[in-house]
């Protein structure tokens, strides 16, 4: 079965505008979560989403947003780009327990 | 508090058994994984063991986990060369898709 798909795969974006990354999950899984991955700072949680609901919560500030579909498919928004958002973007889409990665959208700040 | 610690490198000898550790602090961890990930690729779950388990065995992966100390291993037996990358130990709950990583371990496979 087809697995987690993120796009883009890359992105170039200047200081001060938007993104929106988009993550379709697992045919199925209903939880999608979001993570950010820098070289400083590791493997960062942004959020859940479950049957379009936001579940959980990390600690970024509020330019961070996203949304899930009745389908499933979430997207994330970043307002307001820093230079500091450079990272790359995973989305893991869960059923119970066991939690698949997308390849993730490499996202440049410049 | 949620922390997960691993050591950042590791090299080994094409042939040889690698065995990555990592410690964490949340007692009401679920489950706990173990995710590989290669430059430029997104992470691969390679295999994960419920909190109640000991031991997990995979092909050539083995998993160790003692509660008590909150020490998870992962061994990697007949090391090759396709198995050098980045190994992510993770823990999580079950109903909720929210993990807590650790830094990352580089393993380096030298033929």
């Amino acid at each position: 079965k087809a697995g987690v798909t993120q796009t883009p795969r890359y992105l170039i974006k200047t200081r001060g505008q938007q993104v929106t990354l988009s993550c379709s999950p697992i045919s199925g899984h209903r939880s999608v979560s979001w993570y950010q991955q820098t070289p400083g700072q590791g493997l960062q949680f942004l959020f859940e989403y479950f049957s379009e609901t936001q579940r959980n919560k990390g600690n970024f500030p509020g330019r961070f947003s996203g949304r899930q579909f009745s389908n499933s498919r979430s997207e994330m928004n970043v307002s307001t780009l820093e230079l500091g958002d450079s990272a790359l973007y995973l989305c893991a889409s869960s059923l119970s327990g066991e939690a698949f990665f997308g390849q993730g959208t490499r996202l440049t700040v410049v | 508090g949620e922390d997960v610690e691993q050591s950042l490198f590791l090299s080994v000898r094409e042939g040889d058994s690698s065995v990555i550790n990592c410690t964490y602090t949340d007692s009401s961890s679920t489950y706990l994984y173990w995710y590989k990930q290669e430059p430029g690729a997104g992470l691969q779950l390679l295999t994960y063991i419920f909190s109640n388990m000991d031991m997990k065995q995979d092909q050539r992966l083995t998993v160790l986990l003692n509660k008590k100390d909150k020490h998870l291993s992962l061994r990697i037996a007949d090391t090759q060369t396709g198995d050098s990358a980045i190994y992510f130990c993770a823990e999580g709950g079950y109903n909720f898709n929210k993990f807590y990583f650790g830094s990352g371990t580089k393993l380096n496979v030298k033929p």
